[in-house]
């Protein structure tokens, strides 16, 4: 069975400074990544994903991740963070089926 | 796209009473999941529909839960009777094929007093 783990519950960050998101998984094949972001009280919103090819994924404000299959890990990073990047980050696995495994989340805090 | 539309957007009930959440997935969508999320376990999948077939309900709590997607743009689900324990957000996501991205809804925060 699939599964993820994100080691950090909690992360604060100056704002302006760099931000790294860790993420491990355990899947027996090559896996299909996720990360998302849910900002408060609203939905899951889907930052980048990768399936296949290059290793170091390009998403949406700014993130980027980097798959490394020797470490079974998909690192989410933003060089420079910005206050409305506090929220809660999502790392999730998927297969060829339908289901995704969630990790526990990490909550970013952005200090001024 | 208005992407995943969810209503209500919060619900707060007595116990044993009967709560319906509703969803519709983006249009062209052929996957519809619905998830669960609390403090304690997270997020957990409750149910997962593919051209509006259930498949897999192995995550729905008991049987006091059920979901029902009669067309391809709509989906519910219902608790019955509901109870204290139920109180968490529960999203509806939906997709296009089984193994893409997931699209979430804002979500319902339903409260059982």
């Amino acid at each position: 069975a699939q599964s993820v783990t994100q080691p950090d519950i909690h992360i604060t960050v100056s704002e302006g400074a760099s931000l790294e998101l860790r993420c491990n998984y355990s899947y027996g094949a090559t896996p299909y990544l996720f990360w998302y972001v849910q900002s408060p009280g609203q939905g899951l919103q889907l930052l980048l994903k990768y399936f296949s090819g290059d290793t170091l994924v390009q998403g949406i404000k700014g993130f980027e991740a980097e798959f490394k299959r020797s470490q079974s890990s998909f690192n989410l990073r933003k060089p420079s963070v910005h206050w409305s990047d506090a929220a809660e980050y999502f790392c999730a696995v998927g297969s060829n089926d339908y289901k995704l495994s969630f990790g526990a989340g990490t909550t970013v805090t952005v200090r001024a | 796209d208005a992407g995943v539309i969810q209503s209500p957007r919060h619900e707060v009930t007595e116990m044993g009473q009967e709560v319906t959440l509703r969803c519709k997935p983006i249009s062209g969508h052929n996957s519809l999941f619905w998830y669960r999320q609390t403090m304690m376990r997270g997020l957990e999948l409750l149910i997962y529909f593919n051209n509006n077939v259930p498949i897999d309900d192995s995550g729905m709590p008991e049987d006091r839960f059920s979901a029902k997607m009669p067309n391809a743009s709509f989906s519910t689900l219902k608790i019955q009777p509901s109870e204290p324990r139920d109180s968490a957000v529960y999203f509806c996501a939906s997709s296009y094929g089984t193994a893409d991205e997931q699209y979430f809804g804002p979500g319902t925060r339903l409260t059982v007093t």
